[in-house]
């Protein structure tokens, strides 16, 4: 597509429930990260996939949150057994390569997630 | 603690006006870059900076990058409404896997 999408745009689960939210990158980019913005908070970094390389997974902040890319373009970012502390607006990049000079992401809108 | 602090945090001026929005740190970064973000929508790139010194200007709007490139600064000529959001610099450490995000300027441009 011509851009990063994101799904849901906005999402409502309560505290205990497991959700999915996905990513589908731009098409032909190699490097797919997850970053999480809370209000005051800036944007964390979660999770960087790079074509067929291990993922850094340096980012999650607990053994709750996980994710995955199939075959090299969409991902899907897995929170389990959601806290409140979760809430936050999650959102997808991707960027052409490796952060050579030069290069930047392409966000999408991100997924709205609030837990109750 | 931030590895990239932003100053203003806040700000809010009149149509016409100019302003610089300061992104500082103590580390070195291999590139720079600066992004725009409406509510409800991502962090668009509006320019990126490798070289210690470097200027770039896109319109009215002026990014420059420290010589230690440790620092940058985007100033802003004849502020309009349409420049109203969240202004974000970002860096990478040598070769590394992601950007590190600063602390975020929030602008209001009031008509």
């Amino acid at each position: 597509g011509a851009g990063v999408s994101q799904s849901p745009s906005n999402k409502v689960t309560e505290k205990g429930k497991d959700v999915e939210l996905r990513c589908d990158p731009i098409s032909g980019h190699t490097a797919l990260y997850w970053y999480r913005q809370s209000l005051g908070q800036g944007l964390e970094f979660l999770i960087y996939f790079q074509g067929n390389s291990a993922p850094d997974k340096s980012g999650l902040p607990s053994d709750r949150f996980s994710a995955e890319r199939t075959g090299g373009s969409v991902s899907t970012l897995t929170i389990q057994r959601t806290q409140q502390e979760d809430s936050a607006v999650y959102l997808c990049a991707s960027s052409l390569a490796r952060l050579s000079r030069g290069y930047g992401y392409t966000f999408g809108s991100g997924t709205r997630l609030t837990v109750v | 603690t931030q590895l990239l602090e932003q100053s203003p945090q806040f700000l809010s001026i009149q149509e016409g006006e100019n302003l610089t929005v300061y992104c500082n740190s103590s580390s070195v970064f291999s590139s720079l870059q600066w992004y725009r973000q409406e509510p409800g929508e991502g962090p668009v790139l509006l320019v990126t900076v490798v070289t210690g010194g470097e200027v770039k200007k896109l319109k009215r709007l002026t990014f420059q990058f420290g010589d230690a490139r440790k620092d940058s600064s985007l100033h802003i000529t004849a502020a309009q409404p349409g420049d109203t959001g969240l202004y974000l610099c970002a860096g990478v450490r040598g070769t590394g896997n992601q950007f590190y995000f600063g602390t975020g300027t929030s602008l209001t441009v009031i008509p």
